[in-house]
């Protein structure tokens, strides 16, 4: 079956630009999750969601960050006024239910210039 | 501070020889730890998952240790493969109830030589 995809796979933007990043989780995954990854470093936890609710927004790194999952299946990972540092590759993974296995997208190449 | 710790530098071995990568970490008490493997330009991929009450766990050619006294992992691939040349992730659970919250490592690099 079709695996965690994220779109666009990359993304150029200027600084004090406004972005969105989509993930589309595997059908029928409730949990989906948003980590950012610099390089040379793991993926760093952004938020948590079960179902259209997020369960953990704890590692969003200030109010320029907003994620949405209206309907429970895609999300949208919006960055606000974006800065230099915002530039990352963030990732997307999808699970069952947690804790179970999470399946991780190709993940979005954000680069602010 | 809560940490959670990989070798940084990259482990380069010879094709067959087992390779033995490390993860420490303070400050946390994680129901469980997961291993996954990330190729340049991919998202990580699964390996595996040891839980707390576990100390081995393996799958065909990995095998994972977990010892919580010590607050480490380690992650063995015997036999190794030029393909199995990666960087390797550990990440632990972290927050209340079954979150599914991971805190990972920065990783690290393997290269198999043939």
């Amino acid at each position: 079956g079709a695996g965690v995809s994220q779109t666009p796979s990359n993304k150029v933007t200027e600084k004090g630009k406004y972005v969105e990043l989509r993930c589309d989780p595997i059908s029928g995954h409730t949990a989906l999750y948003w980590y950012r990854q610099s390089l040379g470093q793991g993926p760093e936890f952004l938020i948590y969601f079960q179902g259209t609710g997020a369960a953990d927004d704890s590692g969003l790194p200030n109010d320029r960050f907003f994620a949405v999952r209206p309907e429970g299946s895609v999300s949208t990972l919006k960055i606000q006024r974006t800065e230099r540092g915002d530039s990352a590759v963030y990732l997307c993974a999808s699970s069952l239910s947690p804790p179970d296995t999470q399946y991780f997208g190709p993940g979005t190449r954000l680069t602010v210039l | 501070s809560q940490k959670i710790e990989q070798n940084s530098e990259a482990l380069n071995i010879q094709e067959g020889k087992t390779a033995t990568l490390t993860c420490n970490y303070t400050n946390y008490s994680p129901a469980y730890l997961q291993w996954y493997r990330q190729d340049p330009g991919r998202g990580p991929v699964f390996l595996l998952l040891i839980r707390e009450n576990e100390k081995e766990k393996r799958k065909e050619r990995l095998k994972v240790t977990f010892d919580t006294t010590l607050k480490q992992s380690l992650f063995h691939i015997t036999a190794s493969q030029p393909a199995d040349s990666a960087t390797y992730l550990c990440a632990l659970n972290h927050g209340s109830g079954n979150t599914g919250k991971l805190i990972f490592g920065q990783g690290t690099t393997l290269q198999v030589k043939p």
